[in-house]
């Protein structure tokens, strides 16, 4: 199976800090059909995971375009562009190139 | 809107089976592939597999073959996950969404308990 790690498992920001997440992946996830399917998600206190990003770059329906993705191969970031108090929650990559389909382990966003 | 509305919390004994249901609304069910995750306690999440909602073809993770089931009532708009003779480790918040990971439901706490 792919195994995606995230650095880092923590992190501490401030409010209109800027803050980026890393996924790398233990194996390519370009697709044959040359898309990379590696997402990024949200899952804020008792809710369930949000959509954020697509296909590395692409940013999903309604989300504020202070969060970008970006990255190819094994190497991936999610960048948020000044944390407001919203973003707080657990931050997943998830890979849907091979099979079975899996995800980090994930980065708790908190408040300094 | 589009939304996937799951059945509410079920306290289960080892042994017995449970049955979540995902009901769809906003969209043509047929549309869009659903996908079933679990989520223990304060834990990441992991890709249970997907159902083909326009073929009913079936894909599992390799740690839910045997005694997970996928099903679909097209006429419903609902996707089912079914699990059969429970054990203390299938405690777990249970979530379907859309392929795509764009739609997610509520998610399903399933308590297994003697």
């Amino acid at each position: 199976d792919v195994v995606l790690t995230q650095t880092p498992s923590i992190l501490s920001a401030t409010i209109g800090q800027s803050v980026s997440i890393s996924c790398r992946s233990s194996q390519s996830l370009l697709d044959s059909d040359g898309n990379t399917y590696l997402y990024w998600f949200l899952q804020r206190p008792g809710q369930s995971p949000q959509r954020l990003i697509y296909l590395v770059s692409n940013l999903g329906s309604g989300v504020p375009n202070r969060f970008s993705g970006s990255g190819s191969g094994t190497d991936f970031t999610l960048k948020i562009s000044g944390v407001e108090a919203e973003d707080l929650g657990v931050y997943y990559c998830m890979q849907a190139t091979h099979a079975p389909w899996t995800f980090g382990g994930g980065t708790k966003l908190e408040l300094k | 809107q589009i939304q996937l509305v799951q059945s509410g919390p079920e306290v289960k004994k080892p042994g017995e089976s449970v049955k979540i249901s995902c009901k769809a609304s906003g969209y043509t069910f047929t549309q869009a592939g659903m996908q079933w995750l679990k989520q223990a306690q304060g834990k990441s999440l992991k890709w249970m597999g997907w159902i083909n909602t326009n073929t009913g073809k079936t894909t599992y993770a390799a740690d839910f073959t045997g005694r997970f089931v996928f099903s679909l009532e097209t006429s419903a708009s609902t996707a089912y996950l079914q699990i059969t003779n429970l054990k203390n480790e299938d405690m777990a918040t249970y979530f379907c969404a859309s392929t795509t990971g764009a739609y997610w439901g509520q998610g399903t706490l399933v308590t297994v308990s003697s």
